[in-house]
């Protein structure tokens, strides 16, 4: 079957330090990859996506997402935390076969930037 | 542009009742789908829809209903709500380009169903 996993449900780093959000995936082909953030009562916003080419792809805010496909691994990243980075974070892919655009959703992790 | 908008924003309903949730958007986007977001999980699609006129069936369908009369509007109905059914619901669109497209999310519509 295929899925997104997120394997840290939150995240914890300190204001001014780089942070990290891994995501893994299991699905067949070569899918796309996105990146969405949620705040509190918000409904999703697009982070970034990768699609082709280079490896490093960039965002919205100051992410970054590297793709590493012997891994199978999208994780996010970014070099300076900030307060306001608190949110929530969604990992997901859309496989190329069927071409409908559906995404597939890992469950999520919590980012929390203390000052 | 509003982009995707979602009513109501909350809402109580009975075991039994039907309601329908409203979903539209003013980008012209061809694609729209509608998720369920429970605590603690990631997005499950319900179900979706690539053009006026044509539908299908997600990951979760069972209880719910769709439409697709014209591009802007896909409304989910809920037919004898049951427990299982509350949840956060979102809807989101996308214009279809290139091979691939990115979805843009309404605010949700909190549901709980007593």
């Amino acid at each position: 079957a295929q899925s997104v996993a997120q394997p840290e449900d939150q995240v914890n780093v300190a204001e001014g330090n780089p942070l990290t959000v891994k995501c893994t995936y299991s699905v067949s082909g070569n899918p796309y990859l996105f990146w969405y953030v949620q705040y509190p009562n918000r409904g999703l916003q697009f982070l970034l996506k990768y699609i082709t080419g280079d490896n490093l792809v960039k965002g919205s805010y100051g992410f970054e997402a590297e793709f590493n496909k012997s891994q199978t691994s999208f994780h996010l990243k970014k070099p300076s935390a900030l307060v306001s980075d608190s949110a929530l974070y969604f990992c997901a892919v859309s496989p190329k076969s069927g071409n409908t655009g559906k995404l597939i959703f890992g469950q999520g992790t919590t980012l929390q930037v203390k000052p | 542009n509003a982009g995707v908008t979602q009513t109501p924003k909350f809402h109580i309903l009975k075991i039994g009742q039907s309601m329908t949730l409203q979903c539209t958007q003013d980008m012209n986007h061809n694609y729209m789908y509608w998720y369920r977001q429970d605590p603690g999980m990631g997005l499950k699609l319900i179900y979706y829809s690539v053009g006026a006129g044509i539908t299908d069936k997600g990951e979760v369908p069972n209880g719910y209903n769709v439409s697709r009369s014209t591009t802007e509007d896909f409304p989910l109905r809920l037919e004898l709500a049951a427990p299982s059914q509350t949840s956060v619901y979102f809807c989101a669109s996308s214009l279809r380009e290139g091979g691939t497209d990115t979805q843009y999310f309404g605010p949700g519509t909190r549901l709980t169903v007593l």
